[in-house]
């Protein structure tokens, strides 16, 4: 099965400033998909930013950008101009192209200072 | 707006007795999932309906059942809740092979065992 590692358990930024969450994964298939989701507190589960795998271009979601670094499995997350709104739980997320499951990362808990 | 809803929101069940938690969803996705989620924790997947198709993990305790009778409904029973098996259940959908390929997921059913 396909791993997903979140290395930074919890990080905080400075309201206004920009902070980079990390994920790296294993996998040996050549196509899938990575996402972010977010989950604020006691609030649902939403998706922030997706990536195909064969896509060279960096997704970008408004303030919200990631760097794909597909041979060092490595799929980061940039959140600009960081906002109260922005506090929550992140997950990296990776699904194969030929099945159905999603591999979640252990979560980055993201607080803002205002 | 097309969505995905689970009841209820919040379920306290006693030790031992059997408790059924409702997802449907009017997105008209052919996969269903079903994750419990402890506090701080990525959620972790219980099973997925591929259309018809049950996919049971590896390590699900035998507790845990599901039924999916149609394409919009779905249900997850706990036949003898344990004090452990307090939790939020997340129910989530995705399309398979076709257009986007994230998971919408529902605000959720937090579980209380007394």
């Amino acid at each position: 099965a396909q791993t997903v590692t979140q290395s930074q358990p919890e990080m905080s930024v400075q309201e206004a400033e920009t902070v980079t969450l990390s994920c790296t994964y294993d996998t040996s298939e050549s196509d899938y998909y990575l996402f972010w989701y977010k989950q604020p507190p006691s609030r649902q589960m939403i998706l922030v930013i997706r990536q195909e795998a064969y896509k060279q271009q960096n997704a970008t979601e408004n303030r919200f950008s990631v760097n794909f670094q597909k041979a060092a499995k490595s799929f980061s997350l940039k959140i600009s101009d960081s906002q109260l709104g922005d506090a929550a739980m992140y997950f990296c997320a990776y699904r194969s192209a030929n099945g159905n499951q999603f591999y979640f990362g252990t979560g980055t808990s993201l607080t803002v200072i205002p | 707006d097309a969505m995905v809803i689970q009841n209820p929101r919040y379920q306290v069940t006693q030790f031992g007795k059997p408790v059924t938690l409702s997802c449907s969803q009017t997105l008209n996705h052919n996969v269903m999932y079903w994750y419990q989620q402890k506090s701080s924790q990525a959620p972790k997947l219980l099973f997925h309906y591929y259309d018809k198709d049950f996919n049971n993990e590896a390590d699900t305790p035998d507790n845990f059942q599901s039924r999916r009778p149609n394409t919009s409904f779905c249900f997850l029973d706990i036949r003898s809740p344990g004090l452990g098996d307090a939790a939020m259940y997340l129910c989530a959908t995705s399309r398979d092979r076709q257009g986007v390929r994230e998971q919408y997921f529902g605000p959720g059913t937090r579980l209380t065992v007394t």
